[in-house]
């Protein structure tokens, strides 16, 4: 059964830092993996989708990186803000899994001005 | 920019009532999701949907829980006695394509089970 796990759960950096959350999977055999972003109590944005046969995907300040045989990806923030204050989710949608999205606990960001 | 919508964003209800949840998936896709997240846990999976039927069904979804997309345009989650587990944040989702798409998800339908 695929486990995902976000390390770490809990962030607080000042604002301007660059800033790397991390995601690990157990089973490789995956479609793609995907970052969301929610804020409390709202729904989940899509940040960036990787498909199995990438390394990485860029969006803005955003860069996520995919490591399929070793299990890991990496959401990179850079120039952090306080609007990216959030709650930072990992999905990971397995061959075995049906389709279905397979999700981290998630890492809390808090960017201090 | 299309979005997935969903209606109510809040519902409250007493334990053994019937709950509908509504979501009106991005118009152009073809899969349709059922997700949720108890209160400070992770996301999880219930059920995918694809050509009016159910696809795939995780183990929390049992006979209690029905999906239904009566007209078209609406996606329905129903609930037929709810729980108190059932408390949580249900959150619909469409996508164009399985595999290689991109995942919109809904702002999410608060449902608190007394």
């Amino acid at each position: 059964k695929q486990e995902v796990t976000q390390i770490p759960a809990a962030l607080s950096v000042p604002e301007g830092e660059n800033l790397v959350l991390n995601c690990s999977f157990t089973d490789s055999a995956i479609y793609n993996l995907q970052w969301f972003r929610q804020d409390p109590g709202k729904g989940l944005t899509s940040l960036l989708l990787i498909q199995s046969s990438q390394r990485e995907q860029t969006s803005g300040r955003l860069n996520a990186s995919l490591d399929k045989s070793s299990g890991r990806s990496t959401l990179y923030i850079a120039a952090s803000q306080p609007g990216d204050s959030a709650t930072y989710l990992c999905a990971v949608e397995g061959l075995n899994s049906g389709y279905a999205l397979n999700f981290g606990k998630g890492t809390s960001l808090l960017v201090t001005p | 920019e299309p979005e997935v919508t969903q209606t109510p964003s809040h519902q409250v209800t007493q334990m053994g009532q019937e709950v509908i949840l509504r979501c009106v998936p991005i118009s152009n896709h073809l899969y349709f999701y059922w997700y949720r997240q108890i209160l400070g846990q992770k996301v999880e999976f219930l059920v995918s949907f694809y050509n009016n039927e159910i696809s795939e069904k995780s183990e929390i979804f049992d006979d209690q829980f029905s999906v239904e997309r009566p007209d078209g345009s609406n996606f329905t989650l129903k609930i037929r006695s709810t729980k108190l587990e059932d408390s949580a944040m249900y959150f619909c989702a469409s996508r164009r394509r399985v595999g290689t798409g991109e995942l919109f998800f809904g702002e999410g339908s608060r449902l608190t089970v007394l």
